[in-house]
C-alpha cells in the first residue's frame, strides 16, 4: 500500500464545465507530481509542486493549474473541459524533488468528458 | 528532448516461459533508468531501477541492465507467473521528479 490516496475514483463531466481532482500525499512526503495517462499510453508529466510552489511544468496549457495546501495535500483543477482531456489523472508523492526520488503513485482519477 | 521506446503489446505468454520487454531510450547525460508495473485496477510502481551504466537493477525476479553503448534497458524474466500480469514502464526520470515514460507493454501470463 503506497498511502497515496485520490478522490474521487471516476469522474464524468461535460464538455466546458471545470474539475478539481484532488491527491493526498504519503505521509512525511513534501512533493506531488500530477500526470496525465491517456488510455493505452504512458503517463505525461503535467507539474509538480514542492513546499507549496509549482516546481516544473509539461507540455500542458495553463488551463491546467494546481495548488499544494500546508499539509503536502494537493489538487488539480482543469478549466473548459475538452474531449481530449478523459484521462486518468495520477498523483504521485516523494520527500524530495531529486531525480533518482521514489514517487509513489496513487490509483489515479479516471476523468471522462462527454 | 528525452524520449523512451519500447515494444509494443499487447505480449502473451505461457507460465514459466521467458520474458524480454525491450526499451530503448534517448537522452542527453547519463540518466537513470526505473521500470514501472501497474497491475490492473491500481497505479503505478517502482519495479526496479539503475543509476549509471553497466548497473543492474533487480526485484521480484525481474532484471534490466543500463547499457549506455545501446541505449537500451530491457526487462527480462527467467520464469513468469500469472501474477506478473501487467502494463510495464520503462521510465527516464530527470530532476524535480518529471518522469519521462514509454507507452507501456501490456503482459498477459497464461497458466
Amino acid at each position: 500500500e503506497t498511502g497515496v490516496t485520490q478522490s474521487p475514483t471516476h469522474l464524468i463531466k461535460t464538455r466546458g464545465q471545470q474539475v478539481t481532482l484532488r491527491c493526498s500525499s504519503q505521509s512525511g512526503h513534501n512533493t506531488v507530481s500530477w500526470y496525465q495517462q491517456a488510455l493505452g499510453q504512458g503517463p505525461q508529466f503535467i507539474f509538480q509542486y514542492y513546499r507549496e510552489e509549482e516546481n516544473g511544468r509539461g507540455n500542458f496549457p495553463p488551463r491546467f493549474s494546481g495548488l499544494q495546501f500546508p499539509n503536502y495535500s494537493s489538487e488539480l483543477n482543469v478549466n473548459a473541459l475538452e474531449l481530449d482531456d478523459s484521462a486518468l489523472y495520477l498523483c504521485a508523492s516523494s520527500s524530495g524533488t531529486g531525480a533518482n526520488t521514489e514517487a509513489f503513485f496513487g490509483q489515479g482519477t479516471r476523468l471522462t468528458v462527454v | 528532448g528525452d524520449s523512451v521506446t519500447q515494444m509494443e503489446g499487447p505480449v502473451t505468454l505461457s507460465e514459466e516461459a521467458f520474458l524480454t520487454i525491450n526499451c530503448t531510450y534517448t537522452a542527453t547525460g547519463y540518466p537513470s533508468l526505473f521500470w514501472y508495473v501497474q497491475y490492473p485496477g491500481e497505479g503505478l510502481q517502482l519495479l526496479l531501477k539503475a543509476t549509471k551504466a553497466d548497473d543492474k537493477g533487480s526485484n521480484k525476479g525481474f532484471e534490466a541492465t543500463y547499457r549506455k553503448e545501446t541505449t537500451s534497458f530491457h526487462l527480462e524474466k527467467g520464469s513468469v507467473q500469472v501474477s506478473d500480469s501487467a502494463v510495464y514502464f520503462c521510465a527516464l526520470p530527470r530532476g524535480y521528479q518529471k518522469v519521462t515514460f514509454g507507452t507501456g507493454t501490456k503482459l498477459q501470463v497464461i497458466p
